[in-house]
């Protein structure tokens, strides 16, 4: 079965510093990755995702994420944090099979103070 | 990118009723939707997957009878939660899915609020 780990439930950062988002996973083969955002009241917003290819993958707002399989791990990053990056962080897996549902960690809530 | 809305963004009904949530791909047809409930501060929990023209799947622990899916068409899926109770108050969101790609686009969401 699919699973999905994000350990910290809260990250806070300064304006303007490097950020990174935790993610591990696990899956019985070639794991599809996904992270979306979600802000307040809203429904989620495509990031990125890691289906082959190159193990760091570049998505939206500056976001880019780097898929670790040794690690199982697909951590989320950004050189320099903003404030409107404050935002609620899943990390999704999905296993082989096209048109299936995906599975969510729980979320890592993101601060960014000014 | 792809679009997915769902109507209505809110809504408070009584104890018993039954409430209609539609999500609708506007620019994409969808052979696939996905309906979750996300609890306060939490991660989302998968409901069912709607295919168009045919049952829906539930996951385990989720009444069918209770939330009804229906996909009727390529670009539209409604959840009617039926004889609402306040334990069913969440934010319900629905996910879609183009064929053969591997993307999922979320709507808004819906916060239901039954008193």
């Amino acid at each position: 079965a699919q699973s999905v780990a994000q350990p910290e439930d809260q990250v806070n950062v300064a304006e303007g510093n490097p950020l990174t988002v935790k993610c591990t996973y696990s899956v019985s083969g070639n794991p599809y990755l996904f992270w979306y955002v979600q802000y307040p009241n809203r429904g989620l917003q495509f990031l990125l995702k890691y289906i082959t290819g190159d193990n760091l993958v570049k998505g939206s707002y500056g976001f880019e994420a780097e898929f670790n399989k040794s690690q199982t791990s697909f951590h989320l990053k950004k050189p320099s944090a903003l404030v409107s990056d404050s935002a609620l962080y899943f990390c999704a897996v999905r296993g082989n099979q096209a048109g299936t549902a995906l599975i969510f960690g729980k979320g890592t809530t993101l601060s960014v103070s000014s | 990118g792809a679009v997915v809305s769902q109507h209505p963004s809110r809504v408070i009904c009584k104890s018993g009723t039954s409430v209609k949530i539609e999500c609708r791909s506007l620019d994409f047809q969808a052979t696939t939707m996905f309906w979750y409930r996300q609890f306060p501060k939490k991660s989302l929990m998968l409901m069912a997957t709607s295919n168009e023209g045919s049952k829906a799947t539930y996951e385990q622990g989720v009444e069918k009878d209770k939330f009804l899916i229906n996909h009727a068409s390529l670009t539209l899926s409604t959840l009617t939660v039926t004889s609402a109770h306040p334990e069913d108050s969440s934010f319900y969101i629905c996910s879609a899915i183009l064929a053969y790609q591997e993307t999922q686009y979320f709507g808004p969401g819906t916060r239901l609020l039954v008193l």
